[in-house]
């Protein structure tokens, strides 16, 4: 059974940084063709794509945000971590992390996501 | 970068209906969309992927077609489990989601 849960703190502060965890189980990202996103959601608004890694370490990331964003990986941990700097209010969203399976190429499996509030 | 586009923003339906939902990359994108169900407070759902294959599980109402820039969702008896809002979003450099289309009562 493939499961994915996000961790991370609720509220912070603008220009902290953002952590966020993204503990799965039932897949290795150390498997050719696995890869892990990270997707976010304002409130009321639509999906956002933040980040990818592969299994292999490659990263892609969204060009509008690829300035604040760092995206690691423990597969031996089965964590995926986003770092996103210089959190602004706008940055209130959801935040899900998502299995992209080799064979859909989509995001076939998502967390139930984390609601993180920017605010001072 | 490629941007998605979806109309219509809002679809106001009954059950029974078939409704059509459709999705524009501002480049092709071969095949590579996929469309999503989500539901107020849950995750969203793969319906689609590749453009018009239907994910395990999801029943056959749902249908997907298109290809390099124009595609549709359409789901050809509208049941009251299917009202949601659906995304559609191209995978092919890397990812990016349309803005959303609610399908609600009418």
């Amino acid at each position: 059974q493939i499961t994915l849960k996000e961790s991370g703190p609720t509220l912070v502060k603008p220009t902290q940084t953002l952590t966020l965890t993204c503990t799965f189980s039932g897949f290795s990202l150390s498997t050719s063709g696995v890869s892990v996103g990270w997707i976010r959601q304002p409130p009321g608004k639509a999906l956002e794509w933040l980040a990818l890694i592969y299994w292999n370490d490659d990263k892609r990331y969204s060009p509008s945000l690829k300035s604040r964003l760092t995206i690691t990986k423990d597969a031996s941990k089965k964590q995926v971590v986003l770092t996103m700097i210089n959190m602004d209010p706008v940055d209130t969203a959801t935040y899900y992390c998502a299995l992209r399976a080799e064979f859909t190429s989509s995001l076939e499996y998502w967390g139930q996501g984390t609601l993180v509030t920017v605010s001072s | 970068d490629i941007q998605m586009t979806q109309s219509p923003s809002t679809l106001s339906a009954s059950v029974g209906d078939r409704v059509t939902i459709t999705c524009r990359a501002s480049q092709s994108i071969t095949g590579w969309l996929a469309w999503y169900q989500q539901k107020p407070g849950k995750a969203p759902k793969l319906l689609i992927y590749k453009a018009s294959t239907l994910q395990s599980g999801v029943p056959s109402r749902f249908s997907g077609s298109g290809s390099g820039t124009e595609f549709t969702l359409a789901i050809s008896s509208l049941q009251p489990d299917d009202f949601a809002t659906y995304y559609c979003q191209q995978y092919d450099s890397p990812f990016t989601f349309g803005p959303g289309t609610k399908v609600d009562i009418k």
